[in-house]
């Protein structure tokens, strides 16, 4: 079965530093990857997406995100992280074939300390 | 551009009553997916519907429905109302059904 996995629940950095959010996914076909970020009480906003070609890929606010197919992950980095970007980070699987779903994972909480 | 818009942003409702979420999608876009998220989880995909047809459904009760009209907005219908079905319900619509979905702000029910 498809699936995504956040292993982190909560991930507190200083504001300036570096960022890594973790994500594995279990999917038997070329994946369509996506990062997106939920601020309190909003919507999801897109950060980046993968379909195919360069395994690493830019997105908005300064992040990016590699694509890994032997390690089954696509991690979301940022070099310095601001204190805006606080928020709630899902990764998720775009399911290519039948139903066009999406599998998200249970979500990484980013606190930023000033 | 107006972006993809949802009605009501909150809502209360009792168990055993019935609730009807709505569901504006971007203007061209002919898609749009319902997703359910409970608080501390990720979203979880309902329904998608494209051109008016149900194209997927997830794994949730019958009580659970939904349509789309000839504009493309949609409707999400809950019956029986459940306390479990306390979430914020996320419509996202695109352009088709393979596309990248867009998603509103969501409406926060709370079932009393």
């Amino acid at each position: 079965a498809q699936s995504v996995t956040q292993p982190d629940i909560h991930i507190t950095v200083s504001e300036g530093a570096s960022l890594e959010l973790r994500c594995n996914y279990s999917y038997g076909a070329t994946p369509y990857l996506f990062w997106y970020v939920q601020s309190p009480g909003q919507g999801l906003q897109l950060l980046l997406k993968y379909f195919s070609g360069d395994t690493l890929v830019q997105g908005i606010k300064g992040f990016e995100a590699e694509f890994k197919r032997s390690q089954s992950s696509f991690n979301l980095r940022k070099p310095s992280v601001h204190w805006s970007d606080a928020a709630e980070y899902f990764c998720a699987v775009g399911l290519t074939s039948g139903t066009y779903k999406y599998i998200f994972g249970t979500g990484t909480r980013l606190k930023v300390l000033a | 551009d107006a972006g993809v818009t949802q009605s009501p942003t909150h809502l209360i409702k009792t168990r055993g009553q019935h609730v009807t979420l709505r569901c504006s999608p971007i203007s061209g876009h002919k898609s749009v997916s319902w997703y359910q998220q409970v608080l501390g989880q990720g979203p979880q995909f309902i329904f998608q519907y494209y051109e008016k047809e149900e194209r997927g459904r997830g794994n949730f009760p019958d009580r659970f429905s939904a349509r789309q009209f000839p504009n493309y907005s949609s409707e999400l219908n809950v019956n029986a109302l459940l306390l479990g079905d306390s979430a914020l319900y996320l419509c996202a619509s695109s352009l088709a059904d393979s596309g990248t979905p867009t998603f509103g702000s969501g409406t926060r029910l709370t079932v009393v």
